[in-house]
């Protein structure tokens, strides 16, 4: 089956500095690739929708200037949470949309970055 | 309230079956989704079942829908501990590609 991974699948950093997430799809080329941002005992909260080649789409409420979103390839999208604060603690997940996929709601999930910030 | 609504704990006994819930709200939803998460790992799509469905089976698994009342059921066979997972209910609707997911269940499942 189709295979999306992130790295690192932990990170711990300092106030202040800015982490990059990376997911890729190993075996698949995928247009669109979806962040999310899980919660304890929430919902996966979307955050922004990114397609190959132009600039993500951001939900209302995510500061693009806070999470830069990045897909430069067709197997590769990243997540740079700049200036990170102890609140952006979190688990991240992205999902890719293959290329080749007939049906439009078709995504593979990546394992997730846990995102631990003092 | 929330599109997709769950309870958010079940615990049942090892061999016994699991019934998850959850209801929603958007009548056009077309798709319905079950994800299993396991600790600390990303979501892995368990069934699915199109809008125009009552039922589907899956080995152990059944998925139920009542489309009139919006409410969608994951049914669990002889559960086992490694089925202890949270497990979140999404829908897609029409027009939208972008799943809503449910808050998750978090099943436990003891000896």
């Amino acid at each position: 089956g189709a295979v999306v991974s992130q790295h690192p699948s932990r990170v711990i950093c300092k106030s202040g500095t800015s982490v990059k997430i990376e997911c890729r799809s190993l075996d698949f080329q995928a247009t669109t690739m979806f962040w999310y941002r899980q919660f304890p005992k929430k919902s996966l909260m979307l955050m922004a929708t990114s397609n190959e080649g132009s600039k993500a789409t951001y939900e209302q409420g995510v500061e693009k200037d806070k999470f830069l979103i990045n897909h430069a390839s067709l197997t590769l999208s990243t997540l740079t949470v700049t200036s990170a604060h102890p609140e952006d603690s979190s688990f991240y997940i992205c999902s890719a949309r293959p290329r080749s996929s007939v049906r439009t709601d078709t995504q593979y999930f990546g394992p997730g970055t846990r995102l631990t910030v003092l | 309230g929330e599109d997709v609504e769950q309870s958010l704990f079940l615990s049942v006994r090892e061999g016994d079956s699991s019934v998850i819930n959850c209801t929603y709200t958007d009548s056009s939803s077309t798709y319905l989704y079950w994800y299993k998460q396991e600790p600390g790992a990303g979501l892995q799509l368990l069934t699915y079942i199109f809008s125009n469905m009552d039922m589907k089976q899956d080995q152990r698994l059944t998925v139920l829908l009542n489309k009139k009342d919006k409410h969608l059921s994951l049914r669990i066979a002889d559960t086992q501990t490694g089925d202890s997972a949270i497990y979140f209910c999404a829908e897609v609707t029409g027009g939208s590609y972008i799943p809503t997911f449910g808050r998750g269940t978090s099943l436990i499942v003891h000896p």
